[in-house]
């Protein structure tokens, strides 16, 4: 059984730039969440989407945001990229259950910004 | 902002020997898990405990809960140099549990041979 994956790997953007991250879920998984983590801050919640429709969002400004396609698959933008961007993004997915479940996280897409 | 504090902020110890770490909390809560990261890769489910159970076991790894403490601890026995990682607890919140899990800042464990 395929993992979640991640894509890309590493991004290298410009301030000012923006940039799509992909997620792709573990087949029949329909929640996915993503998350920020950067060593001042540790790990922050971004969303989460549940067949298509967002339902819950984090502390971050609307720079930030995302969707969910059809197939489950997940994209995070990120517009007009701050310095303080850069890090650590995770997406992770869990089984229909909501809070019997624990989550299966991907490897991450490591984002710096110049 | 985090749901709360990992003590300690960093391990070690020698092969062989166990490691407990400490998470507390500040909400009530759904279930509490635990997540393991290697060098700043993904994070990897290791056990999850819900609301209503005290104490939770898988292979090598403990877990107790105490909800009228919010607080949490996780024992790995017969510790392995394998087991070389940053441990996060992490909550789901009664209220708000859509997708949304809040994690401590995490143990950094180090098992030297």
């Amino acid at each position: 059984k395929a993992g979640v994956t991640q894509t890309p790997r590493y991004l290298i953007k410009t301030r000012g730039q923006q940039v799509t991250l992909s997620c792709s879920p573990i087949s029949g998984h329909r929640s996915v969440s993503w998350y920020q983590q950067t060593p001042g801050q540790g790990l922050q919640f971004l969303f989460e989407y549940f067949s298509e429709t967002q339902r819950n969002k984090g502390n971050f400004p609307g720079r930030f945001s995302g969707r969910q396609f059809s197939n489950s698959r997940s994209e995070m933008n990120v517009s007009t990229l701050e310095l303080g961007d850069s890090a650590l993004y995770l997406c992770a997915s869990r089984p229909t259950g909501g809070p019997l479940y624990g989550y299966t996280f991907g490897s991450g897409t490591r984002l710096t910004v110049v | 902002s985090q749901q709360g504090e990992e003590d300690p902020q960093a391990l070690s110890i020698q092969e062989g020997e166990n490691a407990t770490m400490n998470c507390s909390y500040k909400t009530s809560i759904n279930n509490l898990q635990w997540y393991r990261q290697n060098s700043g890769r993904g994070l990897v489910h290791l056990i999850l405990i819900r609301s209503n159970e005290r104490e939770k076991h898988s292979g090598r790894l403990r877990v107790t809960l105490d909800t009228s403490k919010k607080s949490s601890s996780l024992l790995i026995t017969a510790s392995r140099a394998a087991d070389t990682a940053s441990y996060f607890c992490a909550t789901a919140d009664a209220t708000d549990s859509w997708g949304k899990l809040q994690f401590g800042a995490g143990t950094q464990v180090v098992v030297t041979p």
